[in-house]
């Protein structure tokens, strides 16, 4: 069955940088883009971009562009989220999903808990 | 970017009922809207793609329809483990953007 495991809840201090990672199995890889999303406590859901994971191009909404950078590691078959200069309105669970241009996030990882705290 | 309105934001309904949900985009996303339920603690869920295509695996109970700006998800008999929040998403085009949610309670 498809799985997408997320790396584990991170603190980090206002202005550093996090990586999450989401390890997919169960399907094949590079057959699906993988897209990030997050959710702020007690808050909707918020798009924060997509990869393809077969040509590794990426699509960032302007509001995070310069600061997120996802990548993938076919080998793996995992991919990443780096989210740089950490403000306290950054702290949220973040998700990956499995996803297909003809049917949205079809499978989603658990959730990844980032703490920005001075 | 597309603008996408859920309504209402909290729903109060008994087992049983019929409960509509209702998403409606800034601009037409023809029929690329995708359900989701969520639970408190949980990942979101798949119910519907494609504006009125199940899910495998979902109950035959959740439906949804519609096209271009106007979608509704509909729960035929709302069960216990239905009390949750429900989310639109279009990915018509980049950036792909969410309702702000609906709260289905007791």
């Amino acid at each position: 069955q498809v799985q997408l495991v997320q790396s584990g809840a991170e603190v980090k201090k206002p202005g550093a940088s996090v990586k999450v990672s989401c390890k997919a199995s169960g399907y094949p890889f590079t057959s699906y883009d993988i897209n990030w999303v997050r959710q702020a406590p007690g808050q909707g859901l918020e798009w924060m971009g997509w990869i393809s994971s077969y040509y590794g191009n990426t699509n960032y909404p302007q509001k995070f562009q310069g600061r997120v950078t996802m990548t993938t590691d076919t080998s793996t078959s995992t991919a990443y989220m780096e989210l740089r200069s950490l403000r306290s309105d950054d702290t949220a669970v973040y998700y990956c999903a499995r996803a297909s241009r003809y049917s949205g996030n079809l499978d989603w990882g658990q959730g990844t808990l980032v703490t920005v705290s001075s | 970017d597309i603008q996408m309105t859920q309504s209402p934001s909290t729903l109060s309904a008994s087992v049983g009922d019929r409960v509509t949900i209702t998403c409606r985009a800034s601009q037409s996303i023809s029929s690329w809207l995708a359900w989701y339920q969520q639970k408190p603690g949980k990942a979101p869920k798949l119910l519907i793609y494609d504006a009125s295509r199940l899910q495998s695996g979902v109950p035959s109970r959740f439906s949804g329809s519609g096209s271009g700006t106007e979608f509704t998800l509909t729960i035929s008999g709302l069960q216990p483990d239905d009390f949750a929040a429900y989310y639109c998403q279009q990915y018509n085009s980049y950036p792909w953007t969410f309702g702000q949610g609906t709260k289905v309670e007791i």
